[in-house]
Parts: C-alpha cells; structure tokens; sequence
C-alpha cells in the first residue's frame, strides 16, 4: 500500500517561512491534499490539488509537488499558524500521512 | 455554513459496541459522500469507511472491514458509524467528514468524538 512520510515537527519563528514535507514514491503522479488540525477543532483543507487554495484560506498557505516530495509552505507564519499538518492522497481509497506538528517559537 | 457534530463516543469495554453519530447542516448531505475518519493517540489519520450520497457504495478500510458498519438517513441528514467486536487499538478520536469529493479529498470535517475501548 501507499505510504506517506511526513516530519513528525518542525518549528519557526514567527514572520519567517514553514515548509512541511510529505514523501511519497512518485508522488508527483498524484494529487495531494493538506489539512490543518488545530487541538479540539474540526481539520480544515487548506490545500486541494496540490496547489490550490479553499476560499477563506490565506495566501500564505502555497503547495507544491515534484519527484518523490509534496511541499505545504506556509510564508510570514503567524502564532495562529500552530497545528498539525496533513498530506493525503488517493490511492484506491483515501491515504493520509503520518502528521507533522508546527510550532511557532 | 457547513457543520458537522458527531456524537456517541464515551468509554466501551473490548468486546463491546458502540454507534457513533454525525448531525449534518449547511450543506446537501444527500448528494454528498460521506466518510469517518479516526485519529489514536500518537498515530495519524486513518480512514475507516466511506458512503455515496445514496447509500448504495460502501468501502471499509481492512482494519475495520466485518466490525464497523457504515449508514445514512438522509432525511434526519445524518452519519452513522457502528462499531462491535471493539479492541483497546480502536481507541480514537473519531471524526465524520464530507468526501470523498470529486476532488477526491474531504472538504468539511466534524471536531470529532473520543472513543476510548478499556476495562
């Protein structure tokens, strides 16, 4: 089966830029998806297609995908910016990444 | 405004069942797949089963597939996940989510329910 390989952490200062990693085998063949879950709220999309951007979603949060490596990159990252990140792709059914956790310093 | 509220979670012992709910609004629920999704402790988002809008196609994920059993009524809009043959593993957050979409992502997620399987 499909497997997605994500950071567990990853930190930044506030004002600098974030780029959350998902590997994956030829990822670039698929379609990826990221979610931002934040402790005790619902998970909101914040990138669809790999690049593309939910209403309501700022334009700090860009996407992309090449080789065997999708990028969420999140620009002037802000202390509301902390949650967890997940990639997913489908893969006959849906496959989610392991999650990697920001935290602004 | 789409929202999603599951309810029915709580402590279970193993070998018990437990029917978990998603209450939908804001959106035309019997057009939508529909889908549950868990998260344990220390772990990611696993998908468990999803169902089409009409209640006709109905996937399982292997981890779940002869425990957990999918439904819908679209005129109450809403989810249904029943889970039997439970295991201290299935302990989760357990969240109800909009998809997959003909994007094949999911895009409107509940604030989920915990699940905690324990003697």
């Amino acid at each position: 089966s499909y497997v997605l390989t994500q950071p567990p952490s990853e930190s930044v200062a506030p004002g600098k830029t974030a780029m959350i990693t998902c590997g994956g085998s030829n990822i670039v063949t698929k379609t990826v998806h990221w979610y931002q879950r934040k402790p005790g709220q619902a998970p909101v999309l914040v990138i669809y297609y790999n690049s593309g951007r939910p209403s309501g979603i700022p334009e700090r949060f860009s996407g992309s995908n090449s080789g065997n490596t999708a990028t969420l990159t999140i620009s002037r990252v802000e202390a509301g910016d902390e949650a967890d990140y997940y990639c997913q792709v489908w893969d006959s059914h849906p496959v989610f990444g392991g999650g990697t956790k920001l935290t602004v310093l | 405004q789409v929202q999603l509220v599951e309810s029915g979670g709580g402590l279970v012992k193993p070998g018990g069942s437990l029917r978990l709910s998603c209450a939908a609004s804001g959106l035309t629920f019997s057009d939508s797949y529909m889908t549950w999704i868990r998260q344990a402790p220390g772990k990611g988002l696993e998908w468990l089963a999803y169902i089409s809008g009409s209640g006709a196609t109905i996937y399982y994920a292997d981890s779940v597939e002869g425990r957990f059993t999918v439904s819908r009524d679209n005129a109450k809009k809403s989810l249904y996940l029943q889970m039997s043959s439970l295991k201290a593993e299935d302990t989760a957050i357990y969240y109800c989510a909009r998809g997959p979409t003909d994007r094949y992502n999911f895009d409107y997620w509940g604030q989920g329910t915990l699940v905690t399987v324990s003697s």
